[in-house]
């Protein structure tokens, strides 16, 4: 299985700034995730990071707010911009397995904006 | 309606009783599903896939009902160390991309 390092695991933050999250594998993969968890509500996808092109990001989820980069295989940055109490979640990062049959997800990073 | 639905629980249950779960969802095209688990503050691991014939692991066995668009979750002889939320997922095509996370059922496993 994957191992992920997911950081910070918390923060913190005043509305109207940045916070980047980083998600570094021990192992190269093709695709990372972003997801995004909610109080009380389900896993949901942000955006899928591809290295080498821009990332895909899902319905309701855009670039600007949620700029993500993808400089090689192992490593991923997700950042949440100008940021809202809204935005106040746990945020994980994932991966596939080889066989791409399953998820392995990063400890996640809580965050909380004032 | 949600396309993935799950009774949110909590379900307590002394230990050594056996606990169902059971979770609907909506797309009739879903492929493939699964059962993860999510301890307090922490990340979804995956518990188990869940296949036509039905599998069991352990304690635990997954069931799946395409006919009527449900998956099953029974877990045996339950452990305070089962207490969490479990999550149903279901992939509605090929693809991470296509996963849908269900909210969770919440179960406490007393002593």
């Amino acid at each position: 299985s994957a191992v992920i390092s997911q950081k910070p695991s918390r923060d913190i933050c005043q509305r109207g700034t940045s916070l980047t999250i980083q998600c570094q594998v021990d192992s190269q993969v093709t695709m990372m995730f972003w997801y995004r968890q909610q109080p009380g509500q389900s896993l949901t996808l942000i955006a899928t990071a591809n290295q080498g092109s821009e990332a895909t990001y899902e319905s309701g989820f855009v670039i600007d707010k949620f700029p993500i980069s993808r400089p090689n295989l192992t490593f991923s940055t997700l950042t949440v911009s100008n940021m809202s109490p809204e935005d106040s979640s746990i945020y994980l990062c994932s991966v596939s397995d080889s066989e791409n049959e399953k998820l392995f997800f990063g400890s996640g990073t809580q965050l909380s904006v004032l | 309606r949600k396309e993935v639905e799950q009774d949110p629980g909590p379900f307590n249950v002394p230990e050594g009783a056996t606990v169902a779960f059971n979770c609907t969802y909506s797309n009739s095209a879903s492929q493939s599903f699964f059962w993860y688990r999510q301890d307090c503050r922490k990340e979804p691991k995956l518990l188990m896939s869940v296949y036509s014939s039905g599998n069991e692991d352990g304690r635990f066995t997954a069931q799946l009902n395409r006919a009527s668009q449900y998956i099953s979750l029974l877990i045996r002889d339950s452990k305070l160390s089962d207490s969490a939320t479990y999550l149903c997922v279901v992939n509605r095509g090929a693809g991470f991309q296509k996963l849908v996370f269900g909210t969770g059922t919440r179960l406490l496993v007393s002593p």
